[in-house]
């Protein structure tokens, strides 16, 4: 079983900081990495799908790093807004796609 | 509509009892997949398949079976639900591409509740 790891668990901010979590992963038969994001009620949603050493990926305000080499990828959300409160999701993507157990973040107004 | 289509979306059912969670897509993806989620984990693979005739076990795929009755159906079993089967479970799908890069596109989960 593969191991994928996300920090912090959970995360508490206001409304208009910034801040980023981690995913770290296997670095030996890389083929891609997911973010999704997933709100309370819904769906996850892929926010991401990287797959080169040194992707950066963005999206409005939210953006996304990997280093396959070291097997970690940084998500980055800039001037939080209480509609960022989701769980995000990070997954390893060999074949099959097996998931951290996500970073909860809360933005409160 | 759904491009991935779960029923049904909430089920409480007794232990021991057989339960189906149905999964149907229009996305035209070869590939299905079932996942569990429990509270403050991810999401855990049971199974999956990757075309009609291909069937794979998951992490944690004991108590549970699956068919692929179509490229558009996947379904989940439980032959006789116990309370740590409580959970909600996602179905999901990908397309089969050369670089098998492809990300999920999730149902909207069904929430299960063995009492």
């Amino acid at each position: 079983i593969l191991n994928v790891e996300q920090s912090p668990q959970s995360l508490h901010v206001q409304e208009g900081d910034s801040t980023n979590f981690t995913c770290s992963f296997p670095s030996s038969n890389f083929y891609a990495l997911h973010w999704y994001r997933w709100e309370t009620a819904k769906s996850p949603e892929a926010l991401f799908v990287m797959t080169l050493n040194g992707d950066e990926k963005k999206k409005g305000r939210i953006s996304a790093t990997l280093n396959t080499k070291e097997g970690y990828s940084y998500l980055y959300i800039k001037g939080s807004q209480p509609e960022d409160s989701a769980t995000y999701l990070c997954a390893f993507k060999a074949g099959k796609s097996t998931f951290g157990d996500g970073t909860t973040l809360t933005v409160k107004p | 509509d759904a491009d991935v289509t779960q029923t049904p979306r909430n089920r409480i059912t007794k232990t021991g009892k057989r339960i189906m969670l149905e999964c149907s897509q229009t996305k035209g993806h070869d590939r299905m997949y079932w996942y569990r989620q429990d509270p403050g984990l991810g999401l855990r693979l049971i199974y999956y398949s990757f075309d009609v005739k291909d069937i794979n076990k998951g992490e944690i795929s004991d108590g549970y079976s699956v068919s692929r009755q179509a490229q558009a159906k996947f379904s989940l079993s439980l032959e006789s639900a116990i309370p740590n089967q409580t959970a909600l479970y996602f179905c999901a799908t990908s397309r089969q591409g050369a670089t098998n890069t492809g990300e999920l596109f999730f149902g909207e989960g069904s929430r299960l509740t063995v009492l």
